[in-house]
């Protein structure tokens, strides 16, 4: 499986987007990218997923480079609740997920 | 929404000790999933379940086992606790709908192995 890389931490003015990058360099083609985010004392939360091309929902955008050798999560208004560990995954489904130690997203008032 | 449900928040148990973990989801799931959450690693599978009385191993299955006698319900069983067992447990579901489908996490189960 892929293994991905992400930043240990990050700092998101309020009402700021959030750009959190991740890294695949060695993704396979049937390979989808899964992000969760774990909030402190709760357990991880699914937040999106993607292919090839570029998805959103009522959370974030997950944009994926043509190469799909990296992916950018962006929450567009950030607020204090989003602030937690952000876990890129690379997986062919969703069953067997390995969660790495993440991005911890720290959201500045 | 889907809730799963960990037995305890808080666990302390000795070393010896026969440890049970419950989980119960109420969407009907096929999956469910336990994994465990340390400092620096992350979270890390240990076993799951495709359905009732199914289970296949993690990628840390040693040390632990599991039972699956009802879709709703999966118990992690410490057979005789070890202190490198002190972890935070969390317990998952998802449905078999598709490949992709989301998984829903109980609060975690912090243990302490005395």
């Amino acid at each position: 499986d892929a293994k991905t890389t992400q930043p240990p931490s990050m700092d998101c003015a309020e009402g700021r987007a959030a750009n959190l990058p991740c890294n695949h360099s060695t993704i396979s083609g049937n390979e989808y990218v899964y992000w969760y985010r774990q909030i402190h004392s709760q357990g991880p939360q699914y937040i999106i997923h993607g292919l090839k091309n570029n998805e959103t929902n009522e959370m974030a955008s997950l944009i994926i480079t043509e190469d799909r050798k990296s992916s950018t999560l962006i929450l567009p208004h950030a607020t204090l609740r989003d602030t937690a560990v952000y876990y890129c995954i690379v997986r062919v489904a969703s069953n067997n997920l390995f969660f790495g130690t993440g991005t911890r997203l720290t959201v500045i008032p | 929404d889907v809730k799963v449900t960990q037995s305890s928040r808080y666990l302390v148990k000795r070393t010896g000790e026969k440890v049970f973990l419950e989980c119960v989801q109420d969407m009907d799931h096929e999956n469910m999933f336990w994994y465990r959450q340390d400092p620096g690693l992350g979270l890390r599978l240990i076993y799951f379940s495709y359905d009732v009385k199914m289970k296949e191993k993690g990628d840390i299955p040693e040390g632990y086992s599991v039972s699956r006698e009802k879709k709703e319900r999966f118990s992690l069983i410490l057979e005789s606790a070890s202190t490198n067992q002190t972890s935070m447990y969390l317990c998952a579901s998802s449905s078999s709908a598709g490949s992709h489908e989301k998984l829903f996490f109980g609060s975690g189960t912090q243990l302490s192995v005395l």
